[in-house]
């Protein structure tokens, strides 16, 4: 039962343009989210979180969206740049980002020269 | 921002043997750590929640009894596999936060590959 998901396992965009990451939710009790970027072998890197009670947040180049009535959120990164490249997971919590995880099934950003 | 060590990066070792992988907040208490694993093109998974001072949370399906998790300090979790098999070889990845934190920091992870 995969309560977050990621339904695009990858997505190529040209340098400069913006990167639009998607993710579901099916449990309704998720009220905190967050994404994160993953190299292989190596840990996730905290990007950019939202609460539910927020629509959208915004830092620098990186911006979450959260619709809640549809259970989603995206990631708008503008401009996309090479070492934008990775895996990028969201995840959501109930209570925060200080209680566990639950993890979608990550996107592979390719950014193009 | 806050510093996790995961140690060691990469372990192979034999069927049947154990391991153990420890999990460090180099600049802050951690009250609570979780473990998380990740086979290949796959999710992280959320093994176990880890407090410190009492006995770890296991999800379903996680046997307590093959992952060891002992959390003895604020500063210190580790996770031993005990009687590894082939099907245990995943990439196990730690985070820790405490109270006062707005997100989860995590280790570097550890690639571990039984033979």
């Amino acid at each position: 039962d995969q309560q977050v998901k990621q339904n695009s396992p990858s997505l190529s965009v040209q340098e400069g343009r913006i990167s639009i990451l998607n993710c579901d939710y099916t449990n309704s009790m998720f009220d905190y989210f967050l994404w994160y970027k993953k190299y292989p072998a190596e840990g996730p890197t905290f990007l950019i979180s939202i609460s539910s009670i927020k629509d959208k947040n915004e830092d620098g180049r990186f911006t979450v969206f959260l619709n809640k009535s549809a259970k989603h959120l995206s990631l708008h990164i503008v401009p996309s740049q090479p070492g934008d490249s990775a895996v990028y997971f969201c995840a959501a919590s109930i209570g925060g980002a200080t209680n566990k995880l639950i993890f979608g099934t990550g996107t592979l950003l390719a950014v193009q020269p | 921002g806050a510093v996790v060590s995961q140690h060691p990066s990469r372990v192979i070792c034999k069927s049947g043997t154990s391991v153990k992988i420890e999990c460090r907040s180099l600049d802050f208490q951690a009250t609570t750590m979780f473990w998380y694993r990740q086979f290949p093109k796959q999710s992280l998974m959320l093994m176990a929640t880890s407090n410190e001072g009492s006995k770890a949370t296991y999800e379903q399906g996680v046997e307590k009894d093959k992952f060891l998790i002992n959390h003895a300090s604020l500063t210190l979790s580790t996770l031993t596999v005990t009687s590894a098999h082939p099907e245990d070889s995943s990439f196990y990845i730690c985070s820790a936060h405490n109270r006062g934190n707005t997100e989860a920091f995590f280790g570097q992870g550890t690639r571990l590959t039984v033979v």
